[in-house]
């Protein structure tokens, strides 16, 4: 079976401190991961995704995320955070074994960036 | 490109009467479809996914339902709400390749009284 883990449900950051959102998976193959953000009542918008090559992966918005298959995580991060950053971000998972399934999402990660 | 939409954007509607919720894609042939549901502003749960027309495959049972009459249309229907149904509903499509990103649309915000 394939999960995500979202450890924190609320990151509170500074505007111009780095920020990061953690997140850990769980798949018996090789992992698809993808980060996606939420802004209030809107659909999910996809911000980055790691299928093979560089552990670090650049996105959209200044994001990176940094896949690290000892420790199975893919925290994403930004070096610098702005007010507008803030929203809910969701990490997601697909198992290379499992076939073309849907995504196994995280509950989210709810990000504040306080001005 | 693709564009991905979702009406209505709100709806409100009483204990007991049905729904109908449309997804449709432009732009793409044979997408994968998903409806989702989001509660109180957090986790996303798999409602239905579709793979080719006729094709749905249901992740919880409810008494909600999906269909596919078109290749790049995607309907959610109930035949009577109930209170625990409201939400906010998303359809997303991509695709078809196992490392092909899912792409969301505006959702539809349902408030059941």
């Amino acid at each position: 079976a394939q999960s995500v883990a979202q450890p924190e449900d609320q990151v509170n950051v500074a505007e111009g401190n780095p920020l990061t959102v953690k997140c850990t998976y769980s798949v018996s193959g090789n992992p698809y991961l993808f980060w996606y953000v939420q802004y209030p009542n809107r659909g999910l918008q996809f911000l980055l995704k790691y299928i093979t090559g560089d552990n670090l992966v650049k996105g959209s918005y200044g994001f990176e995320a940094e896949f690290n298959k000892s420790q199975t995580s893919f925290h994403l991060k930004k070096p610098s955070a702005l007010v507008s950053d803030s929203a809910l971000y969701f990490c997601a998972v697909r198992d290379m074994n499992s076939g073309n399934t849907p995504l196994v999402f995280g509950k989210g990660t709810r990000l504040s960036v306080i001005a | 490109s693709q564009t991905i939409h979702q009406w209505p954007a709100t709806l409100v509607q009483p204990v007991g009467s049905p729904l109908s919720l449309e997804c449709t894609v432009e732009g793409t042939s044979n997408p994968n479809l998903y409806w989702y549901r989001q509660a109180a502003g957090r986790g996303l749960q798999l409602l239905f996914y579709s793979v080719g027309i006729g094709q749905i495959s249901s992740e919880v049972p409810q008494n909600l339902s999906a269909s596919r009459p078109q290749d790049r249309q995607f309907i959610l229907s109930s035949k009577k709400l109930l209170l625990s149904d409201s939400g906010f509903y998303l359809c997303a499509w991509s695709p078809g390749h196992i490392t092909d990103t899912q792409y969301f649309g505006p959702g539809t915000r349902l408030t059941v009284l």
